[in-house]
């Protein structure tokens, strides 16, 4: 597509509940970015995949958090077991490669945890 | 990790006038910094960037000038437009790093 894609634009659910995101980055793009935005604050880096390599976890705040990226392209951001602080908008980048910015943004998907 | 310290939190200024906006980084290895513009409920676009062997970049009225002795960058906006009005966030990316680090954001309001 033309731009990155990201669904459900809105998720409501109830604490506890498990919850799927997903991504669909800019066609020919390698990497992707997942990043959380809570209320009137920055971007907070979460996970990032390069091609096929393994991804860089290092910013998923909690084994609750996990992603996976099937086929080097769409990327699914898992939060399972959810809390009421997983509430914010959970937005997807992508760029050529690692090394090659810029990184582009999806609309995000604003999770409101009940 | 790096530290992103942005300043200031909120700005108004009067149509036509200029906006600055600043930020300072810790980690001397950061070598790109973009300035992303978002409005509300909307993506951040970025709107201009700047590499680590350039000091100044410009287009049109945006302009971002790189310090890398003092690790801080700058934002200027002129003859600013109501339609300038959002939220600007700076970032860098370090070389021991691939993610984006992101200041916590500048309200800017250009008053008619």
């Amino acid at each position: 597509g033309a731009g990155v894609s990201q669904s459900p634009s809105n998720k409501v659910t109830e604490k506890g509940k498990d919850v799927e995101l997903r991504c669909d980055p800019i066609s020919g793009h390698t990497a992707l970015y997942w990043y959380r935005q809570s209320l009137g604050q920055g971007l907070e880096f979460l996970i990032y995949f390069q091609g096929n390599s393994a991804p860089d976890k290092s910013g998923l705040p909690s084994d609750r958090f996990s992603a996976e990226r099937t086929g080097g392209s769409v990327s699914t951001l898992t939060i399972q077991r959810t809390q009421q602080e997983d509430s914010a908008v959970y937005l997807c980048a992508s760029s050529l490669d690692i090394s090659n910015q810029p990184q582009h943004f999806g609309d995000g998907t604003r999770l409101s945890i009940l | 990790g790096e530290n992103v310290e942005q300043h200031p939190s909120t700005l108004s200024v009067q149509e036509g006038d200029s906006a600055v906006i600043k930020c300072t980084y810790s980690d001397s290895a950061s070598n790109y910094f973009p300035w992303y513009k978002q409005e509300l409920g909307k993506r951040p676009q970025l709107i201009i960037d700047i590499r680590s062997n350039v000091g100044e970049k410009k287009d049109q009225r945006i302009a971002v000038t790189l310090n890398k002795t003092a690790k801080h960058f700058s934002l200027h906006i002129t003859e600013t437009q109501p339609e300038d009005s959002a939220v600007y966030f700076c970032a860098t990316l370090s070389g021991g790093a691939n993610n984006l680090f992101f200041g916590t954001g500048t309200r800017l309001t250009v008053i008619p």
